[in-house]
Parts: structure tokens; sequence; C-alpha cells
């Protein structure tokens, strides 16, 4: 199957960096797409990664190594409404299917 | 349009009603899905359809029916739903089956009493 890992839980300060990690299975791995997730709202989308390297839009960084099956989101200058969960999802060719990780859920402290 | 429209938005149902969640994308895709999601999990999930044929079904209950009725529709259509099936029910799609962005609509909040 194709696993995602990413961390259950992360707490970071207001004004601070966090990078929340993912690894994921390479066979048939197309690209990564990382979502945040409010409590009771739909999924929007922040970034996707197809080839290795950082992607930056503003405060959000997304990072891929293929070779490595690896990829971060980083957060810069944390707002309280950075509070949310982040997923990361790898599309798979042949399967048809994008796979999610379990989700972090991010707590933004003041 | 860049938008993946989901109707509607809430819906308290009976375990002996009929209902229907609708989704429509006019972006051109040939892949919609459908996911559920529980509260503080992440998006499961249930069916594929590509160029408007069902891809996969993930082993979902015979009670969730989707169907295609063109391009850019996609129905889920409820029956005889259990109390555990309550959860947000999201409709995505993309320009191909596992390839591209993976838009989402705003979910469809289904409660079954």
């Amino acid at each position: 199957g194709q696993n995602i890992d990413q961390p259950t839980e992360m707490t970071a300060t207001e004004g601070a960096i966090v990078q929340i990690n993912c690894t994921y299975q390479t066979s048939g791995f197309n690209g990564l797409f990382w979502y945040q997730q409010h409590a009771g709202e739909a999924p929007t989308f922040l970034s996707y990664n197809v080839l290795d390297g950082l992607e930056e839009k503003g405060r959000f960084s997304s990072f891929l190594s293929r070779s490595k099956g690896y990829s971060y989101l980083l957060l810069k200058e944390l707002q309280m409404k950075d509070s949310a969960s982040y997923l990361c999802a790898g599309g798979y060719l042949g399967t048809y299917k994008y796979i999610f990780g379990t989700g972090t859920r991010l707590k933004v402290l003041a | 349009d860049t938008e993946v429209t989901q109707t509607p938005k809430h819906l308290v149902m009976g375990m002996t009603n009929k209902k229907s969640l609708k989704c429509e994308q006019h972006m051109g895709h040939r892949a919609m899905y459908w996911y559920k999601q529980k509260a503080k999990k992440p998006p499961e999930l249930m069916f594929v359809y590509s160029y408007e044929k069902l891809s996969i079904n993930e082993s979902v209950p015979s009670r969730f029916s989707p169907e295609c009725p063109n391009s850019s529709l996609l129905n889920l259509h409820l029956h005889a739903l259990q109390p555990e099936d309550s959860a947000l029910y999201l409709c995505a799609s993309s320009q191909d089956p596992g390839a591209g962005e993976l838009f989402f609509g705003e979910g469809s909040r289904l409660t079954v009493l």
C-alpha cells in the first residue's frame, strides 16, 4: 500500500517557525499535496510539489525529495489562525488515488 | 471557475430515509471523488469516477450508491443509513485520476438519527 506518515500533533508559539514533516512510499508516486483544514471545514489547498526542491508561497513553503520519499511544510511568522490540521497527501498514478496522511494538528500559542 | 460545489451543506436524516448528496464542477476535470471524514481523522476515500465510469469502490456498504450522470455532476445516494455514518462527506475533482491538484468542495455535513 501507499502509507503516508506525519506527526499527530505539534505546538508552536505565535511568531515562530514550524516544520511539519511527511514521509511517503515512492512506488508509483506522482506528486505531493499539503492541505490546511480547520475544524468542521473542508480542506483548503496549500501547495503541490512534483519536482524536487522548495516551493515558496508567502509564509508557507513546501519541500520535496522524491528519492527520499520526504516532504515538509514550513510555516513562518506563525499566527493564531494557523491553528489547524495540516494534511499531507500523495497522488499515485495507476491507482487513481490520493492517499492522505493522518494529519498533523498544529496548535499555535500566544 | 475553480470551484467544486456541494449541496446540501447540512443534512439530517432518519435511518429509513432516502436522500442524495450532489456535487458539481465545471473545470473539465475527468476524475471525481467521494471522501468521508470523521472528526479528527483524515478524509477516507469512498469512490473514484474516472471519465464518468466508476473506477474505485473502497468496499463501501451498498447503502451508499454513487452516480455520475455526466462529466460535471456526481451524486451520492443514501438509503437506510446508520448513526455511525454521520460524518462530513467531501466531493473532490482532479484533472486526471490521481494526478494534478485535488480540488475539494465545502462538504456536506450529514447527521443520521
